[in-house]
């Protein structure tokens, strides 16, 4: 089945420490997304990429980074700049030049 | 800057009854208006779209309406069920590109049994 695939699902990270999260598609889609959901707030865009080897920052974009070395992975580094890193971090991709969006399920990153 | 507001935050419906979610929108160049829902630890998924070249849509028991004049758009789930319980989100974008598009900050749906 296609589909977006974000790993891991649930990570501790202590202050500090920089994590990666993992996110993979199948579906063939030149874009892709990165986006931080917090409670009672809508959903805000922290990276994006059009195309391999090309990446915008988005709306939220201090203390990330991100690569787009394959079309089909778009891994998510929350570096220890970040200040408030806590939250749950959605991918999602869609096809270029359309408004449609295709989410994975989701990793939610604590920090102790 | 541009943005989107949802309202209510919170809705509590008896099953089988209607509920409507309203959005309002800032960008008069906004011409794609899609809705999420998004179920318990997972991520949002499209239920239903509209562009500004229609004034409604509707898909079974769910409906969008659009009022380019006034920048509202609203969401309409009749017969309600318990599946239909979770947290919605409207948003605003150019149908072009995904990565201009704005999201509401959700409707958090309850279904009374």
């Amino acid at each position: 089945d296609g589909g977006i695939t974000q790993s891991p699902k649930y990570l501790f990270r202590k202050e500090g420490q920089n994590v990666t999260l993992s996110c993979e598609q199948n579906l063939n889609h030149d874009a892709m997304y990165w986006y931080r959901q917090d409670p009672g707030q809508g959903l805000r865009l922290i990276y994006y990429s059009q195309i391999v080897n090309d990446f915008q920052k988005g709306d939220i974009a201090e203390g990330y980074s991100v690569s787009r070395e394959k079309k089909e992975s778009f891994p998510l580094t929350v570096t220890s700049a970040q200040k408030n890193p806590t939250a749950f971090y959605l991918c999602a991709s869609s096809k270029q030049y359309t408004g449609e969006l295709f989410f994975g399920e989701g990793s939610r990153l604590t920090v102790l | 800057g541009e943005n989107v507001e949802q309202h209510p935050s919170t809705l509590s419906v008896q099953e089988g009854d209607s509920a409507v979610i309203k959005c309002t929108y800032s960008d008069s160049a906004s011409n794609y208006f899609p809705w999420y829902k998004q179920e318990l630890g997972k991520g949002p998924q499209l239920i239903i779209d509209i562009r500004s070249n229609v004034g409604e849509k509707k898909d079974q028991r769910i409906a969008v309406t659009l009022n380019k004049t006034a920048k509202h758009f609203s969401l309409h789930i009749t017969e309600t069920q318990p599946e239909d319980s979770a947290v919605y989100f409207c948003a605003a974008s150019s149908y072009s590109s995904a990565s201009k598009i704005i999201f509401g900050s959700g409707t958090r749906l309850s279904i009374r049994p």
